[in-house]
């Protein structure tokens, strides 16, 4: 059973451009909510975070947009760069334990 | 501050075989992680680790195993490979168990 759904799958944007990443879970139980970034041949990067007392969170050009009612979240990268081309993934997180759920990842290309 | 290492980071096994996987966390990070990585389904979570216990574990076959130091290094280990273990091992560490979670390289382990 897929928990986290994520999309688009992939996603090509003009640099200077907004991307945008979606991401709906099913449980009502999950309580953190991270984006990891991930290029070839490396682990995922910890990107931003958010638990579902807050509506959106920014860090730099990444920001999270939290919709608790609809069980959906999203990833904005602002003033995409080339190397923002990466595979973005969302995941999240229930109770005490440190298992994370992720989604299928978005490869982002980010074209000059 | 060192990052999560993982060693090897590539593998090369044969059917039947098995291999041990080796993490060492961040310097004072309590709680390890494992998952696998595949480009079917994704990043799947393995188990998890806590004060040299096993605190949770996903939906994989007994063949998968793992084990925690009292110096919070892990190791995980595959019993009788199969062609379809071929994959990247990501092992992630928290400070604590419900904190965020940085991940290493991974080992890439294809098995012929």
């Amino acid at each position: 059973q897929q928990q986290v759904k994520q999309s688009p799958q992939s996603l090509i944007v003009q640099k200077g451009g907004i991307s945008i990443i979606n991401c709906a879970y099913e449980n009502t139980a999950f309580d953190y909510f991270p984006w990891y970034q991930q290029f070839p041949g490396k682990g995922p990067a910890l990107l931003i975070a958010i638990r579902p007392d807050v509506s959106e969170k920014k860090e730099g050009r990444f920001t999270i947009s939290f919709n608790k009612s609809a069980k959906q979240f999203s990833l904005h990268i602002m003033d995409s760069q080339p190397g923002d081309s990466a595979t973005y993934f969302c995941a999240a997180r229930s109770g005490t334990a440190s298992k994370l759920t992720f989604g299928t990842g978005t490869r982002l290309q980010v074209t000059l | 501050k060192a990052g999560v290492t993982q060693t090897p980071r590539y593998l090369i096994k044969t059917r039947g075989q098995q291999v041990t996987l080796s993490c060492s966390p961040i310097s004072g990070h309590r709680s390890v992680s494992w998952y696998q990585q595949t480009p079917g389904q994704g990043l799947q979570f393995l188990f998890e680790y806590f004060s040299e216990t096993q605190r949770n574990k996903g939906n994989f076959p007994g063949r998968f195993s793992g084990r925690q130091f009292s110096n919070s290094r892990s190791e995980m280990n595959v019993s009788t490979l199969e062609l379809g273990d071929s994959a990247l091992y990501l092992c992630a560490s928290s400070l604590e168990m419900e904190t965020p979670q940085f991940f290493g390289p991974g080992t890439r382990l294809t098995v012929l």
